[in-house]
């Protein structure tokens, strides 16, 4: 069946830092593929998006990129905050009103 | 603009009793999920209402959970007789019709179930 793999954490960086949280995942057909993020003490809310290969996801200094070759979506961020400490999903769908598959998470503490 | 909400926040409950949790969907939003959250595990899928069928429960565990939303609005996850291993956290969320087709799920803050 679908599936989604991330790295494991947690993962410490100190502020400014590159960061990059590895996501491969397995699917039949064209999936979306998300990454969501979940801070302490809140629910889980969307960071980004791509819906077909090639296509860039972006937010809040957040990039990742749909690389149907490899079957993968890494995240990544040029200078990551302190504030960007949380725990991040990547997750896949494969149709516009189907469930959502997520990987098991990976925690980012950010050190000032 | 409120978003998804889910009542209550927390729920304590012993072994073999029966619970209900609640979701408040965004309005408008006529998807809606249910997702459960083990420690350390991502969230795993329960089931699917697309007004107020359920389009999709493969993920239900077993015939001890079920979920109703009779109106097309508010849900209710049932777990009957429940067991330790149902201690997780429950999320809800909703999404938006376009087309025909559900957009971008909207996740609520969740129920954080304990079994004693």
């Amino acid at each position: 069946g679908d599936s989604v793999t991330q790295m494991e954490g947690p993962v410490t960086l100190s502020e400014e830092a590159f960061l990059t949280i590895n996501c491969t995942y397995t699917a039949t057909g064209y999936p979306s593929l998300f990454w969501y993020v979940q801070y302490p003490g809140e629910g889980l809310q969307l960071l980004l998006k791509a819906t077909k290969a090639d296509d860039k996801g972006s937010n809040k200094g957040f990039e990742a990129t749909y690389r149907k070759e490899t079957t993968s979506f890494h995240l990544e961020k040029g200078s990551v905050q302190v504030s960007d400490s949380a725990v991040y999903f990547c997750a896949l769908r494969r149709g516009r009103d189907d469930k959502i598959i997520f990987g098991k998470g990976t925690r980012l503490h950010i050190l000032p | 603009g409120a978003g998804v909400s889910q009542s209550p926040s927390n729920k304590v409950t012993e072994k073999g009793k029966d619970v209900e949790l609640r979701c408040d969907p965004i309005s408008g939003h006529t998807a809606l999920y249910w997702y459960r959250q083990s420690l350390g595990q991502g969230p795993e899928f329960l089931i699917y209402f697309q007004g107020t069928g359920a389009a999709d429960d493969s993920g239900l565990p077993n015939d001890r959970f079920f979920a109703v939303r009779p109106e097309g609005s508010v849900s209710t996850l049932k777990i009957q007789r429940t067991e330790r291993g149902d201690s997780a956290v429950y999320l809800c969320a909703s999404s938006l019709e376009l087309a025909g087709v559900a957009d971008t799920q909207y996740f609520g803050p969740g129920t954080r179930l304990t079994v004693l």
